[in-house]
């Protein structure tokens, strides 16, 4: 059972559009919450991350929501390109602990010209 | 610096064969991990380090070994390869031990095992 549980699976969104994934979790213990971009034939590569102490992080077109109470996070990609097609990972880890990531599904994200 | 690098970049095994992936990062990271990542699974923590001669076990261990006898170099040992460890592998690298720290990806070896 997925501790992080990411939809939808897959996205398709035309250039200009709005790009939306959810991500949920259930451990309270997750205090930190980093997304992963990853384009084929690389490995993932950090994108922006939050801590619940803010509902919201903004870095250029790319915005985090945070609903603590509900556990729940999302990826806005404002303005998408067909260079952000990608698979998109959420993930999350116990700031207290080790650098011990718990990554979600994954979403493969396809921005059409 | 070349950052985190992996060799090889695919590999075929045969049942029961036995092989080491490689990974060295050259950034003198104290953290080290191993992931694998499947179709459906995202990426799940095989193996990890927090510094040369101590390794632990993450979600995923069985069939795995690892060692970390330098800082710069984190092997990952296929005791003897199944099926089920066809996969893509990644390595990956921090700065400290911090959990916050940002996690820096090799390229990735696609390993298949018939």
């Amino acid at each position: 059972q997925q501790q992080v549980k990411q939809s939808p699976q897959s996205l398709i969104v035309q250039k200009g559009g709005i790009s939306i994934i959810n991500c949920a979790y259930e451990n309270t213990a997750f205090d930190y919450f980093p997304w992963y971009q990853q384009f084929p034939g690389k490995g993932p590569a950090l994108l922006i991350a939050i801590r619940p102490d803010v509902s919201e992080k903004k870095e250029g077109r790319f915005t985090i929501s945070f609903n603590k109470s509900a556990k729940q996070f999302s990826l806005h990609i404002m303005d998408s390109q067909p260079g952000d097609s990608a698979t998109y990972f959420c993930a999350a880890v116990n700031s207290g602990g080790y650098n011990k990531l718990i990554f979600g599904a994954g979403t493969r994200l396809a921005v059409h010209p | 610096n070349a950052g985190v690098t992996q060799t090889p970049k695919f590999q075929v095994l045969k049942t029961g064969q036995s092989m080491t992936l490689q990974c060295a990062q050259d950034m003198n990271h104290e953290y080290m991990s191993w992931y694998r990542q499947d179709p459906g699974m995202g990426l799940r923590l095989i193996h990890y380090s927090v510094g040369a001669g101590i390794t632990d076990q993450g979600e995923v261990p069985n069939g795995y070994n690892v060692s970390r006898s330098t800082t710069e170099d984190f092997p990952l040992r296929l005791l003897s390869a199944a099926p089920s460890q066809t996969s893509v592998y990644f390595c990956a690298s921090s700065p400290r031990l911090l959990a916050t720290d940002t996690q820096y990806f090799g390229p990735g070896t696609r390993l298949t095992v018939l």
